[in-house]
């Protein structure tokens, strides 16, 4: 079983539409959590760090589930510049050891 | 401010070959990750070092190794290369400890492969 766990998709939805990704982890141990972003043939960068009481940025909304061991990512009023691959991100903090998730492709279309 | 560097961009290899990758972090940054993504596949952990010393591994056998020297930059070494190691070797930088945030600042990486 892979430790961070990502449906691939893709997502395809119009603009304007909301869209929910998903992310299970196995390893209890994890205590940071993230949701990183990957445009096509570019590396991956930082949308927004995940904590237990859930968070917000724009358009975006995180929330943790730690009894679950699940994580997932809300996008408002999906803009085209919003397609890109998602990255769930879980991390043992101690041991600096991100462990990704294979990505949740999203494609925005007019 | 110039982000994460990485060199060289691309790189051909034969069997049995060794590679060696350099990257420089973000001014300020003492820790540098290594991670391999290979074609279809997440970014695996490869390497952390902070202040000059490797920190932890993932679960990479020992031909892939690395160091970070005093300026803080990096290399990755991968001797007796075989074809499954093509792929692409991304380097991070973050700031070091007392002040990680958990945010990695990723390079555009140096894609291998083994022929």
């Amino acid at each position: 079983r892979k430790e961070v766990e990502q449906d691939p998709g893709p997502f395809n939805v119009p603009e304007g539409a909301t869209v929910a990704f998903n992310c299970t982890y196995s390893n209890s141990a994890s205590q940071s959590f993230f949701w990183y972003r990957q445009d096509c043939r570019k590396e991956p960068k930082l949308l927004m760090s995940v904590y237990s009481s859930g968070n917000e940025d724009g358009r975006f909304t995180a929330q943790l589930n730690r009894a679950s061991q699940y994580i997932s990512l809300l996008i408002r009023d999906s803009k085209l510049s919003d397609s890109a691959t998602y990255l769930c991100v879980v991390e043992d903090t101690g041991r600096r050891a991100l462990t990704f998730g294979s990505g949740t492709r999203l494609q925005v279309q007019p | 401010e110039a982000g994460v560097t990485q060199s060289p961009t691309h790189l051909i290899k034969t069997r049995g070959q060794q590679a060696t990758l350099r990257c420089s972090p973000i001014s300020g940054h003492t820790s540098v990750y290594w991670y391999q993504q290979a074609l279809g596949l997440g970014l695996q952990f490869l390497l952390w070092y902070d202040e000059g010393e490797e920190r932890n591994r993932g679960n990479f056998p020992p031909r892939f190794s690395g160091r970070q020297f005093p300026n803080y930059s990096s290399e990755l070494n991968v001797n007796a290369l075989e074809l499954e190691d093509s792929a692409l070797y991304l380097c991070a930088s973050s700031l070091g400890r007392g002040a990680y945030t958990g945010e990695l600042f990723f390079g555009e990486g140096s894609r291998l492969t083994v022929l």
